[in-house]
């Protein structure tokens, strides 16, 4: 058991550029989670997948967020046209959902801490 | 996106002494609860799991469980410094095989020696 990988662990980009993250999960794990948080507050649920099917995306974000899981295995998050309010730390999550109504613990990466400029 | 609401403290609680952090959450069919402490800049690290009614306890660390009440509290015993951080309440949204976990804003709690 390696954990959950995301990279890269910074990144400073200028207003407008496009940025991409990657979060690799526990292998054996088929749900992977995207997630924001800033300073005090606690992690805002972005998406989520199960192996590779997108089941839902926050109504809350733009569309300039999409995020793909390819195969099922590790998982992209891309921002078009970064703005400063975009400013966060982006957690990954990963679990092992046995497809019944309860949902096991998530198990997180380190995040990767986004500065737009 | 239902609601979950924690105190945001800080809860300032002396060592060796108890402390109790509380959750409502507002979806009625959630069944799974989960704790999540989360050092300053660091990401969440599971404390609990709770998915019955009553009391699951793990060494210092005792989850307490009321759904009709729709409350979830954790209890830590003998605290210590190192128990100074946020404590997050991470409920189940919604009962089906698309349910996910959402998170409180957090509750700070510091120890004092």
């Amino acid at each position: 058991d390696t954990g959950v990988s995301q990279d890269p662990r910074h990144k400073i980009t200028k207003r407008g550029q496009n940025v991409t993250f990657r979060c690799d999960p526990i292998s054996e794990h088929n749900r992977l989670y995207w997630y924001r948080q800033t300073l005090g507050q606690g992690p805002e649920f972005l998406t989520y997948f199960q192996n590779e099917a997108q089941l839902e995306k926050s109504r809350l974000l733009s569309d300039r967020f999409s995020a793909e899981r390819p195969k099922g295995s590790f998982s992209t998050l891309e921002i078009q046209r970064t703005e400063q309010g975009d400013s966060a730390m982006y957690l990954c999550a990963s679990s092992f959902h046995k497809g019944q109504g309860y949902n096991s613990p998530l198990h997180f990466g380190n995040g990767t801490r986004l500065t737009v400029t | 996106q239902k609601e979950v609401e924690q105190n945001s403290g800080p809860l300032s609680v002396p060592e060796g002494a108890i402390a109790s952090l509380n959750c409502t959450y507002s979806d009625r069919v959630s069944q799974s609860f989960f704790w999540y402490r989360q050092y300053s800049g660091k990401s969440p690290e599971l404390i609990m799991s709770i998915y019955s009614n009553g009391d699951k306890e793990d060494g210092r660390f005792t989850a307490q469980l009321n759904k009709a009440s729709q409350y979830v509290s954790l209890l830590i015993r003998d605290s210590q410094p190192s128990d100074s951080a946020t404590y997050l309440c991470a409920p189940q949204e919604g009962y089906s095989s698309a349910s996910k976990i959402i998170f409180g804003s957090g509750t700070r709690l510091s120890i004092r020696p």
